[in-house]
């Protein structure tokens, strides 16, 4: 079975600053998805950045890129420029490319916005 | 488009009572998923439905039941609710094939609290 790890559970950045939130999964695949999703208060959960496992290049959604290491399977967030509006609960995500195409979460890291 | 309309938005059950969460979607996915999201454990699939009279069990299947009768609707019944039930729940819904677009699109949530 697919494992996402997010091993940080909470994280705060200075707005207009950077920060980078860490992803890992285990998978035998050579083919899948990978996805950041947000959770604001709102409870709603937002797409941030998509990233396929075929493509080389990082994807990147104007503040919001990703540092894919497929070797590693490692799948970094990187928000630049942090906003107010960028508080909210972070989730990595992987969806398998075999059998029912199921999404799994990771734990989840809490991001917090300092003015 | 609605998306995914999710009902209720919150929810007091007494222990040992029964109820069904709704769950619709307007974008004619196949897939079809239900998520409980607990603190500290992100979100865990609960059932999936990869179309219409198909369903099968997820991570934490145990005391949920599910049916898809049409390709538009994905109901989830608690049959006889327990504490540990207690948890906001998800219900989300996607095209199968990547091919035809990887997005997972999420209702509101239900916040279910059993007492």
């Amino acid at each position: 079975a697919q494992t996402v790890t997010q091993s940080q559970p909470e994280m705060s950045v200075q707005e207009a600053e950077t920060v980078t939130l860490s992803c890992t999964y285990d998978t035998s695949e050579s083919d899948y998805y990978l996805f950041w999703y947000k959770q604001p208060p709102s409870r709603q959960m937002i797409l941030v950045i998509r990233q396929e496992a075929y493509k080389q290049q990082n994807a990147t959604e104007n503040r919001f890129s990703v540092n894919f290491q497929k070797a590693a399977k490692s799948f970094s967030l990187k928000i630049s420029d942090s906003q107010l509006g960028d508080a909210a609960m972070y989730f990595c995500a992987y969806r398998t490319q075999t059998g029912a195409n199921n999404l799994f979460f990771g734990t989840g890291t809490r991001l917090t916005v300092i003015p | 488009n609605a998306g995914v309309t999710q009902t209720p938005k919150f929810q007091v059950l007494k222990t040992g009572q029964s109820m069904t969460l709704q769950c619709a979607q307007d974008m004619n996915h196949e897939y079809m998923s239900w998520y409980r999201q607990d603190p500290g454990m992100g979100l865990r699939l609960i059932h999936y439905s990869v179309g219409a009279g198909i369903t099968d069990q997820g991570e934490v299947p145990n005391g949920y039941n599910v049916s898809r009768s049409t390709t538009e609707d994905f109901p989830l019944r608690l049959l006889s609710a327990a504490p540990s039930q207690t948890s906001v729940y998800f219900c989300a819904s996607s095209y199968r094939r990547p091919i035809r677009g990887t997005e997972a699109f999420f209702g509101q949530g239900t916040r279910l609290t059993v007492v």
